[in-house]
């Protein structure tokens, strides 16, 4: 069954560049059936949306972060990342990363998240 | 402050009945079918339980069902059991530029 999990720093300094990286395990990023997604969720807060990156290289983007974040897909390593620039601690958070199919309208599986500072 | 509300905790004893309510706008819950729910323990990743507002994962059972009537879904949770302690987050597509709104979560605790 696939698999996701996130890595990448945990603590990120204020104007910085957030990186995170979420490997796929039991399944091919390269397929053209999928969005792959992440998704972010603030101490004592909801969740949000941040964006999503297509293996065909479609990217949709929350405006809310639209100026500052990059998706994108590395096939080569089986992997998807997340680049959020100028970083402030309103982007403190645990970041998730999620798989969606085509067509569909729901975010399954969900990797187990990464609790991101921003902190000097 | 999320974009959908739902009630910050809910409770009931085993064998109970509960009901997760998920409050948004025309925009979003009103305007489509595309509702989904998660459940999540702590420390563990979120799991998709339902989605298109009553469709249920393979991974859970007919104790967990999903409807929605305007701007308001609902999850409801039959025949509790201590493992459903957990928190529940509803979905929902929106027609608005963010695409896809969440709820702040609903915290079931089990007695």
């Amino acid at each position: 069954q696939v698999q996701l999990q996130e890595s990448g720093p945990g603590l990120v300094k204020p104007s910085e560049t957030l990186s995170l990286t979420c490997t796929v395990s039991g399944d091919s990023i390269s397929s053209d059936i999928y969005y792959w997604d992440w998704i972010r969720q603030p101490p004592g807060k909801g969740l949000e949306w941040i964006g999503s990156a297509s293996y065909g290289g479609n990217t949709y983007y929350n405006p809310s972060v639209k100026s500052r974040v990059t998706i994108s897909v590395d096939t080569s390593k089986n992997q998807f990342s997340l680049k959020l620039s100028s970083v402030t601690a309103a982007d403190t958070a645990v970041y998730y990363c999620a798989r969606r199919d085509f067509g569909e309208f729901c975010f399954d599986p969900w990797g187990q998240g990464t609790p991101v500072a921003v902190s000097s | 402050q999320s974009a959908l509300t739902q009630p910050a905790s809910v409770s009931g004893s085993p064998g109970q009945s509960i009901t997760i309510s998920c409050t948004g706008s025309s925009s979003d819950i009103g305007g489509y079918d595309h509702v989904s729910w998660y459940q999540q323990h702590p420390g563990k990743a979120p799991k998709l339980m339902i989605y298109d507002v009553s469709n249920r994962s393979s991974k859970f059972s007919n104790r967990f069902s999903g409807s929605k009537s305007g701007n308001t879904a609902s999850l409801t949770i039959s025949g509790l059991q201590v493992e459903d302690e957990a928190d529940y987050y509803c979905c929902s597509y929106t027609s608005s530029i963010s695409n896809w709104v969440f709820g702040g979560g609903t915290k079931l605790t089990v007695l």
